[in-house]
């Protein structure tokens, strides 16, 4: 079935460093993955998504590489502040218009 | 910058009562969809919603669950009768060429 798992529920970084968030994923066919930051009590902010047919992109201080042999993608988030605590979640999407399939989350605390 | 608009923020409700929650998604934009939240629990899909019809919807969205775009610019989830495990956060979602963009949710609870 489909499934957007992650490894971790919690990660904990200091200041300045950086953060790697894993997702892993069962099913083969997807057009894109997406993460989503949630701070609480608000909606998910997009951050960076990735096409199925690239390895790697890059964004402002965040770098998404998705390992389609392993089925793992990765959030990397460079120099962690304090503002990146929240929780982060892997998606992926099938079509232009189609359904997003979230993971669990995890819960990124950045430490001063 | 754009934004999907959601409200009202909260809604507390008895049960089997109606509720009508309400979006205005970004201007431009085609796709729309309803997700939910229950607390410390991942995203989950109800339904998506292209050219003034209903394009998938989940298990979740059973017959006490309809979507409406009256005017062209809102679009509103309705609960028939809720039921007490339909409190969660619902979100709304309006997607274009790019990703999909999320308002900050109204929180239903169910008493």
């Amino acid at each position: 079935g489909e499934s957007v798992g992650l490894h971790l529920p919690t990660l904990s970084v200091q200041e300045g460093d950086n953060s790697i968030i894993n997702c892993a994923y069962s099913n083969s066919a997807s057009d894109y993955f997406i993460w989503y930051k949630q701070e609480s009590g608000k909606g998910p902010q997009f951050i960076i998504d990735i096409r199925s047919n690239m390895d790697k992109r890059q964004g402002q201080r965040v770098t998404v590489l998705l390992n389609k042999t392993v089925k793992h993608l990765s959030l990397q988030i460079a120099a962690t502040q304090p503002g990146d605590s929240a929780v982060y979640f892997c998606a992926r999407g099938y079509n232009q218009g189609g359904k997003l399939i979230f993971g669990q989350g995890t819960e990124l605390s950045v430490k001063p | 910058e754009p934004e999907v608009t959601q409200t009202p923020s909260h809604q507390v409700t008895q049960m089997g009562q109606e509720v009508i929650l309400r979006c205005v998604p970004i201007s431009n934009h085609l796709y729309f969809y309803w997700y939910r939240q229950i607390l410390g629990q991942k995203v989950e899909f109800l339904v998506s919603f292209y050219n003034n019809e209903i394009s998938e919807k989940s298990e979740i969205f059973d017959d006490q669950f309809s979507v409406e775009r009256p005017d062209g610019s809102n679009f509103t989830l309705k609960i028939r009768s809720t039921k007490l495990e339909d409190s969660a956060m619902y979100f709304c979602a309006s997607k274009g060429r790019g990703a999909a963009f999320f308002g900050q949710g109204t929180r239903l609870t169910v008493v």
